[in-house]
């Protein structure tokens, strides 16, 4: 059983710019959600995507977006990156319906500068 | 963004002693979930609980889904170096869970003194 990935692990941006971040869903899996990890707090929910359209959104802006793939895959993308966005960003897959419990990957390290 | 209220922050214990650390809620969960992270990693999923009362173990941990669905802890017992962490806890609203929106705790560090 494959589990969840992410790339890249780490990725340092400047203030303004663009920045995608991608994710392979565990295999079975039908749903991905994204959340965003500052440092020394807990997990903060950005969005999920189930059948490639947003089903969810947490309380961040719109230059907070993503993207599903017909294969589960997952980007979120950031525009006009602000230093507050530097964090661990944390994708997670599960299967709509019932009880499946989320799994995460490992996360990508965004520092913005 | 609303988190769930976890304490303690952080513990410092020896070797084979017991751990127990619990999180509370202003609002109704239907789902709680204990997490554990360690640096570098993504959280690492411990325990599900889908009912009210529900006393669920996974080896040496233990958790329980409070009865008023405001609250859950988590016990560890004889702990060992290898239980350091951060612990987190989640719960979800979703009447049926499925997985997506949890509510996550801000962390308790355990600290494992051989």
């Amino acid at each position: 059983e494959t589990g969840v990935t992410q790339s890249p692990t780490h990725l340092i941006k400047t203030r303004g710019q663009q920045v995608t971040l991608r994710c392979s869903s565990q295999s079975g899996h039908n749903t991905v959600s994204w959340y965003q990890q500052a440092l020394g707090q807990g997990p903060q929910f950005i969005f999920q995507y189930y059948r490639e359209e947003e089903n969810g959104r947490g309380n961040f802006p719109p230059r907070f977006s993503g993207l599903q793939f017909p294969n589960y895959s997952s980007e979120l993308n950031v525009n006009a990156l602000e230093l507050d966005d530097s964090a661990l960003y944390l994708c997670a897959s599960s299967l709509m319906g019932g009880r499946s419990p989320l799994h995460f990957g490992n996360g990508t390290r965004l520092t913005v500068t | 963004g609303q988190q769930l209220n976890q304490s303690p922050q952080s513990m410092f214990i020896q070797e084979g002693e017991d751990v127990s650390m619990n999180c509370t809620s202003s609002s109704i969960f239907n789902t709680w979930l204990w997490y554990k992270q360690d640096p570098g990693e993504g959280p690492v999923l411990l325990i599900a609980l889908y009912k009210a009362g529900e006393l669920t173990s996974n080896g040496r941990l233990t958790a329980q889904f409070g009865i008023t669905r405001k609250d859950s802890f988590l016990n560890i017992s004889a702990s060992i170096p290898s239980d350091v962490g951060i612990y987190f806890c989640a719960g979800s609203r979703l009447g049926r869970y499925s997985g997506s929106r949890l509510t996550f705790g801000e962390g308790t560090q355990l600290t494992v003194n051989p």
